[in-house]
């Protein structure tokens, strides 16, 4: 069975890092380009930020409103993906997914992890 | 950024009738546009994407149409389980990609 598991959110004080992970079972995970999304309480959906796989470079790309704070990248020797955040605000808290990327969309989701950024 | 817009907010729905849900995209994403539903809880779930392609797995009374710049969700018949959240996502400028705000359909 495919699956993504996120984990290492919490509680943290605004300015602080945070680092969460994502561990894939059941398939290749060298093979696929990974996804962050998030969800702020109550609100919609937002992208967060994408890493390529090894055969496309590797490289990542993210949304104006984490570049420069947040950092994707990936282990594919233990099949996790992380998303490192500095410099946390209020405004990041949220339920962070992280998906699977296949054929231009994000089809597979994990359970997701609340991150609250709070005093 | 490729903005997009749904409406409505909210649909009130009685079970087994038909519900319609619009979404629009401030330019052209072709056929490259994607609807999710999403429960209290839980995951967004893939429903359709090109446009009117089911993903694996969803049942025939979701359908999805449109191009350009104006799309369609149509459950036909509505089912307890279909009480939820949808998005509707454009992934013509992948992976950058954007959402709607959502429509929720409740029970009337």
């Amino acid at each position: 069975e495919v699956q993504l598991v996120e984990s290492g959110g919490g509680l943290v004080q605004p300015g602080r890092s945070l680092r969460l992970s994502c561990t894939a079972s059941g398939f290749t995970f060298g093979d696929y380009a990974m996804s962050w999304f998030r969800q702020a309480p109550g609100k919609g959906l937002e992208w967060v930020g994408f890493i390529r796989s090894k055969a496309y470079g590797g490289t990542t790309e993210y949304a104006a409103s984490v570049k420069g704070r947040f950092t994707i990248s990936r282990d594919d020797s233990k099949s996790i993906a992380y998303l490192q955040m500095n410099s946390l605000k209020t405004e990041d808290t949220a339920v962070y997914y992280c998906t699977r990327f296949d054929r231009w969309l994000p089809r597979i989701w994990g359970q997701g992890t609340l991150v609250t950024v709070s005093s | 950024e490729i903005v997009m817009t749904q409406s409505p907010a909210t649909l009130s729905v009685s079970p087994g009738e038909r519900a319609t849900l619009s979404c629009r995209a401030s330019q052209s994403v072709s056929s490259n546009l994607a609807w999710y539903q999403q429960k209290p809880g839980q995951a967004p779930r893939l429903l359709i994407y090109g446009a009117s392609t089911r993903a694996t797995g969803i049942p025939a009374r979701f359908s999805g149409s449109g191009s350009g710049t104006e799309f369609t969700l149509t459950i036909s018949s509505l089912q307890s389980e279909d009480f939820a959240v949808y998005y509707c996502q454009q992934y013509n400028n992948w992976p950058r990609w954007t959402f709607g705000q959502g429509t929720k359909v409740e029970i009337k």
